[in-house]
C-alpha cells in the first residue's frame, strides 16, 4: 500500500545511454517533485509539477526532461547519461494547500553511471 | 553561502543522554520550517514541523529563532533508534513552496 513509489529501485548503466525513472503517488496530491541526492548527501530539488504543470525548474541540464501524464505520475527521462549523474533520485508529493503541508518521499532510485 | 547550513557531525551520544543541534538559514523570507529524518539508504521522512512558539513531540523539541535565523532540535533520553541523519528544511512561498534542505546532521546513539 505504498504512498509514493518509484521504479526502478536500482539502475546501473553506461555513459551515453538514455534512461527513465517512473514515479507514482496514490495520495491524491496535486504537486510532485524530483530531487537529486549526491554522494555528499545534499538533497537538491530538480523539478516540481502541480497538476501536470511545471512550476519549478532548478538549473538542471536539459538532458533531464520530466513528464507528467497525469497528476498521479511524474516520470524523469535522462538523455546521454554522464558519470556525474550518479546519485539517488527521490520523487516526492505534497497536497497543495497550506504552508505546513509536508512532502512524502518515494524510496529513491539509485543510479550508477559507469 | 548555502541557503541552509548544518553541522554535519557526527554527534556521538550515549544512550539516555540529551543532544541538541542547530541549523541556520539565509533567506529571511522563509516561512515554514521542518525537521526531517533520514536513515541510511532510505528516503527522508518528516520528523516534525517547527512553529514560531516552539513545539514538542515526545522526546523531541524544536525551536525557531527568526531574528537570528536559526532552528534547533533537541532530543531527550536518546534511544539507539534515534541514530540517523537529521535534515533541516526551509520553505519559502515566493519560491513556489520549494523545500530547501540542509546537508544534515548525523547523530549516532551508542549503548
Amino acid at each position: 500500500d505504498t504512498a509514493v513509489s518509484q521504479t526502478p529501485k536500482y539502475l546501473v548503466t553506461q555513459m551515453g545511454n538514455d534512461k527513465s525513472i517512473k514515479c507514482e503517488q496514490n495520495l491524491g496530491h496535486d504537486t510532485m517533485y524530483w530531487y537529486k541526492q549526491d554522494s555528499k548527501k545534499f538533497l537538491k530539488i530538480m523539478f516540481s509539477y502541480n497538476n501536470k504543470e511545471l512550476i519549478i525548474n532548478e538549473t538542471v541540464p536539459n538532458r533531464f526532461s520530466p513528464k507528467s501524464p497525469d497528476k498521479a505520475h511524474l516520470n524523469l527521462h535522462i538523455n546521454s547519461l554522464e558519470l556525474g549523474d550518479s546519485a539517488v533520485y527521490f520523487c516526492a508529493s505534497r497536497p497543495i494547500a497550506g504552508l505546513q503541508e509536508t512532502q512524502y518521499f518515494g524510496p529513491g532510485t539509485r543510479l550508477l553511471v559507469l | 553561502r548555502k541557503e541552509v547550513e548544518q553541522d554535519p557531525g557526527p554527534f556521538n551520544v550515549p544512550e539516555g543522554a540529551t543532544v541538541a543541534f542547530n541549523c541556520t538559514y539565509s533567506n529571511s523570507a522563509s516561512q515554514s520550517f521542518f525537521w526531517y529524518r533520514q536513515d541510511c539508504r532510505k528516503e527522508p521522512k518528516l520528523l516534525m514541523s517547527v512553529y514560531s512558539s516552539g513545539n514538542e513531540d515526545g522526546r523531541f523539541t524544536a525551536q525557531l529563532n527568526r531574528a537570528s535565523q536559526y532552528i534547533s532540535l533537541l532530543i531527550r533520553d536518546s534511544k539507539l533508534s534515534d541514530s540517523a541523519t537529521y535534515l533541516c528544511v526551509v520553505s519559502t512561498v515566493a519560491a513556489g513552496n520549494k523545500l530547501t534542505f540542509g546537508g544534515g546532521t548525523r547523530v549516532l546513539v551508542k549503548p
